[in-house]
């Protein structure tokens, strides 16, 4: 299977501060998508990175990805107390299969 | 702006019933998908559809498990004899250009089997 593994599983910050979590995955990717869930929500997609790029922007989010060691990074600056959530690393196996991580549980102090 | 709509919000059954769980995709979308994750873990993939048929499962998506796009709008998960272990929350997912692009899910539907 190709799930992405995030690290750390929860991360508890203050607010303003920066937080940053990974994922590895195990075999060669066409995309990694990063994704958001609310508690009790649906998920919601934040970034795309394709795997001939190594880092993109989106407002506040930074990704990185490094293919030659299957990783990925997400970093959140300036967090807020709406960033809490739990995020999710997600590569495509094939044409018609993402699959995801088990998450990283983000918890922003105020 | 265009949603992926889920009913039942919440469905309660009995061990041995029979549950389906609808889902309305984004209506030019082309793959569609159904997820699930059991309270507090990892959010599992089941199975993708795409040009009307199944296109991957997995090995959760057992001879119990079913899909159909019925009328061109609706996608629905039949679980033909539910289990205690199919308590979880049901995401369905759509996307317009499977793993090029994000997919665009709904906001679940939570089954309880007791």
């Amino acid at each position: 299977s190709q799930q992405g593994e995030e690290d750390p599983q929860a991360l508890s910050i203050q607010e303003g501060e920066n937080a940053t979590m990974n994922c590895s995955y195990k075999t060669s990717i066409n995309n990694l998508q990063w994704y958001r869930q609310n508690s009790g929500r649906g998920l919601v997609h934040l970034i795309l990175i394709r795997s001939n790029e190594r880092e993109k922007h989106s407002g506040r989010l930074r990704v990185t990805l490094d293919t030659s060691k299957k990783s990925s990074s997400l970093l959140i600056t300036a967090s807020r107390a709406a960033d809490t959530a739990s995020y999710f690393c997600a590569t495509d196996d094939n044409d018609y299969k993402l699959s995801f991580g088990a998450g990283t549980t983000v918890t922003v102090r105020a | 702006e265009p949603e992926v709509t889920q009913t039942p919000s919440h469905q309660v059954t009995q061990m041995g019933q029979e549950v389906i769980l609808r889902c309305v995709p984004i209506s030019n979308h082309l793959y569609f998908y159904w997820y699930r994750q059991i309270l507090g873990q990892k959010v599992e993939f089941l199975v993708s559809f795409y040009n009307n048929e199944i296109s991957e499962k997995s090995e959760i998506f057992d001879d119990q498990f079913s899909v159909e796009r019925p009328d061109g709008s609706n996608f629905t998960l039949k679980i033909r004899s539910t289990k205690l272990e199919d308590s979880a929350m049901y995401f369905c997912a759509s996307s317009l250009s499977g793993r090029t692009g994000e997919l665009f899910f709904g906001e679940g539907s939570r089954l309880t089997v007791l």
